[in-house]
């Protein structure tokens, strides 16, 4: 039952390194999203993919890139982290944008 | 600008009663309404949704109410229970053509269930 699975769980990074975080979904999910939550504010989107071989750009998206691998994987990439990055990554999948987002357990980036 | 707005930052009540969590927006464009769960160290679980087409969705002990007039959304859960205490988020959905292809959120408002 493993639904939206996340890795890693947390990371350090020093500003200027580079990273990729990886996101997959067992459940056939047509869309993949990924959204970043700071102290004190609500989830943000960052990019989303509403099917294998798209994206497109959310709310917050300089700084990161994604790539849609197949139907099951979504992931992440940092080029050169900066501490204005440092955040609770979360990866969701859904049906389609008009179903409940399912969502991973977060990654926890601290870029120092 | 925030979109989507909790503005109550915690609340407390005690076991047995009703919890009443509010959101507001100010979208015209969202037509999908959801509630989500979080407790810490987890991702958001999905609670209860809604959608513009309806004013009113119940789930168990969890319902969800929507005013599009004053764009304004709440759950009531009753009776509320320990296990309830988590963080709540009130996200909404604009459909295709209303933007980004992704859920805004609001957030979020703290739930203390107090024996």
């Amino acid at each position: 039952n493993a639904g939206v699975t996340q890795t890693p769980k947390f990371q350090v990074l020093k500003t200027g390194q580079s990273m990729t975080l990886q996101c997959a979904q067992d459940m056939n999910h047509n869309s993949m999203y990924w959204y970043r939550q700071d102290p004190g504010m609500g989830l943000r989107l960052i990019y989303y993919s509403a099917s294998e071989g798209t994206t497109d750009k959310g709310e917050v998206p300089n700084g990161y890139n994604v790539s849609r691998l197949n139907k099951r994987e979504f992931s992440l990439r940092l080029e050169s982290a900066a501490p204005s990055q440092t955040s609770v990554y979360f990866c969701a999948s859904s049906d389609d944008g008009n179903q409940p987002q399912h969502f991973g357990d977060g990654t926890r980036l601290s870029i120092l | 600008d925030q979109q989507v707005k909790q503005n109550s930052p915690s609340l407390s009540v005690q076991e047995g009663r009703i919890s009443i969590l509010n959101c507001d927006y100010t979208n015209s464009m969202f037509d999908y309404f959801l509630w989500y769960k979080k407790y810490p160290a987890e991702g958001p679980t999905f609670l209860i949704s809604i959608s513009s087409i309806k004013d009113k969705n119940e789930d168990g002990r969890f319902t969800v109410f929507l005013n599009k007039s004053a764009k304004h959304l709440s759950l009531h859960i009753v009776p509320s229970q320990p296990g309830d205490s988590a963080v709540y988020f009130c996200a909404a959905y604009a459909g295709a053509g209303g933007g980004a292809d992704g859920l805004t959120f609001g957030k979020g408002t703290h739930l203390i269930i107090q024996p």
